[in-house]
């Protein structure tokens, strides 16, 4: 099993440009979430889901969107990227609402100029 | 969920026990602690949690005290693979299913093993 996969891992943006994230899991997880990481910071949840086809917001959902079309996939949209979006995302999965394990990818490092 | 305070920051020595102590003095009685840990430019790991007795694993040893306002993580041998920053969380039991699972992270202790 590959576990929790990100891509891209890397991606630099100009300011206004758009861009997706894309989540993959093939653990059979119905949890699903976005967190985003700050240097020198602690996990910010951005937006998660609790099934296919269901989205919610987290902490700081603020310019950013996501969709979950397939169990599997979990992905997280830029629509306008700023400078103060420049971080390190990082997707998650659980098997349960109830559990605190969560499954963590390795990460995408965003820069927008 | 209770807010945890942890160091920010600690050094310890190679094969030795690594004592990562946490405070959660406002914790319910239905919140489980939960630790994590993430090395240098990874995802975070889930390491090990309890809700009131102490837990062991393959990986570290979590104890509780009786009136669950603080906790300690024991890596009974540090080793070099073991320098990351290590979090305490505190996460309620029983959460419905759309609260989805989610987890505060806050600042973690850094933890340097030395050889």
């Amino acid at each position: 099993n590959a576990g929790v996969t990100q891509t891209p891992k890397f991606r630099v943006l100009k300011t206004g440009q758009s861009m997706t994230l894309l989540c993959a899991q093939d653990m059979n997880h119905e949890y699903m979430y976005w967190y985003r990481q700050d240097p020198g910071m602690g996990l910010r949840l951005i937006h998660y889901s609790v099934g296919e086809g269901t989205t919610a917001k987290g902490e700081v959902p603020d310019g950013y969107n996501v969709s979950r079309l397939k169990k599997q996939n979990f992905l997280l949209g830029l629509e306008s990227a700023a400078p103060s979006q420049t971080s390190v995302y990082f997707c998650a999965s659980s098997y349960s609402h109830d559990t605190g394990e969560l499954f963590f990818g390795e990460g995408s490092r965003l820069t927008v100029l | 969920d209770a807010k945890t305070t942890q160091p920010p920051s600690m050094d310890c020595a190679e094969g030795r026990a690594a004592n990562l102590p946490c405070n959660h003095s406002t914790i319910s009685g239905n919140e489980y602690v939960y630790w994590y840990r993430q090395i240098h430019s990874q995802g975070p790991q889930y390491i090990i949690h309890g809700l009131k007795n102490n837990e062991t694993n393959e990986m570290a040893s979590l104890i509780i005290t009786e009136d669950r306002k603080s906790s300690t993580l024991i890596l009974p041998h540090a080793t070099l693979r073991d320098t990351a920053v290590y979090y305490c969380i505190v996460r309620v039991a029983g959460l419905i299913k759309a609260a989805g699972n989610k987890l505060t992270f806050g600042g973690g202790t850094r933890v340097l093993v030395k050889p």
